[in-house]
């Protein structure tokens, strides 16, 4: 258990759809990383945030949107959902800098 | 642009046969490497960093090498349940303050008992 937790585990949905991500960092860690992964391109990453702060951003489209709250946990919006978008979605946290990053157990989404 | 190249694709082995997974990377900047292990349908599991050429880290029967151009990851004396996909990733220094890492395609290890 890497003490990073993520909810929902499975999302079934349709496209056209929107819906909503949620990660907890392990404690006193104050970076959010989102990740995707799909069978054909690997683990991609999306969007860092740093203490509520947005960070960097990756390949993340505009249709996705992330945000960081006091708490420091973590949502991941995606909307006007496409079948492309079904994959596994992994939330990672850190203390920041060069640190190595603890992944949660993913979310799996799947749009019909 | 960052690149990371894992080879090979998939690797079976018999049980205590000992091998090593290849990580080849370009990176502006090493900050560092990364090997994670991944079971399916789960979440990558950290298994070492390495910061400079030279360094070395092991862990169990895994052995983490690191050079100027690539990394190995040593198996010695396998067990099934070192089966598994293991990823490489590297944290380079192109973004000032982003610490994102970047990722291989991975190795799938099958170890036969």
């Amino acid at each position: 258990d890497s003490g990073v937790t993520q909810t929902p585990k499975h999302l079934i949905t349709a496209t056209g759809q929107r819906v909503t991500l949620r990660c907890s960092p392990r404690s006193g860690d104050l970076s959010v990383y989102w990740y995707q992964q799909s069978l054909d391109q690997g683990l991609q990453f999306l969007i860092q945030y740093y203490n509520g702060e947005e960070r960097a951003k990756g390949n993340i489209l505009e249709r996705f949107s992330a945000q960081q709250f006091p708490d420091l946990h973590s949502e991941l919006n995606l909307s006007s959902l496409e079948l492309g978008d079904s994959a596994l979605y992994f939330c990672a946290s850190s203390t920041g800098g060069d640190n190595e990053q603890f992944f949660g157990p993913g979310t799996r989404l799947t749009v019909l | 642009e960052d690149q990371v190249t894992q080879s090979p694709e998939a690797l079976r082995l018999q049980e205590g046969e000992s091998s090593s997974l290849n990580c080849s990377y370009t990176v502006s900047g090493l900050r560092g490497l990364f090997w994670y292990r991944q079971d399916p349908g789960k979440g990558p599991e950290f298994l070492f960093t390495l910061y400079s050429a030279g360094e070395e880290k092991e862990k169990e029967r895994l052995k983490a090498t690191l050079t100027k151009k690539e990394s190995f990851l040593h198996i010695t004396a396998p067990k099934p349940e070192d089966s598994a996909t293991y990823l490489c990733a590297v944290q380079g220094g192109l973004q000032t303050g982003a610490n994102n890492l970047f990722f291989g395609t991975g190795t799938r290890l099958t170890v036969i008992p």
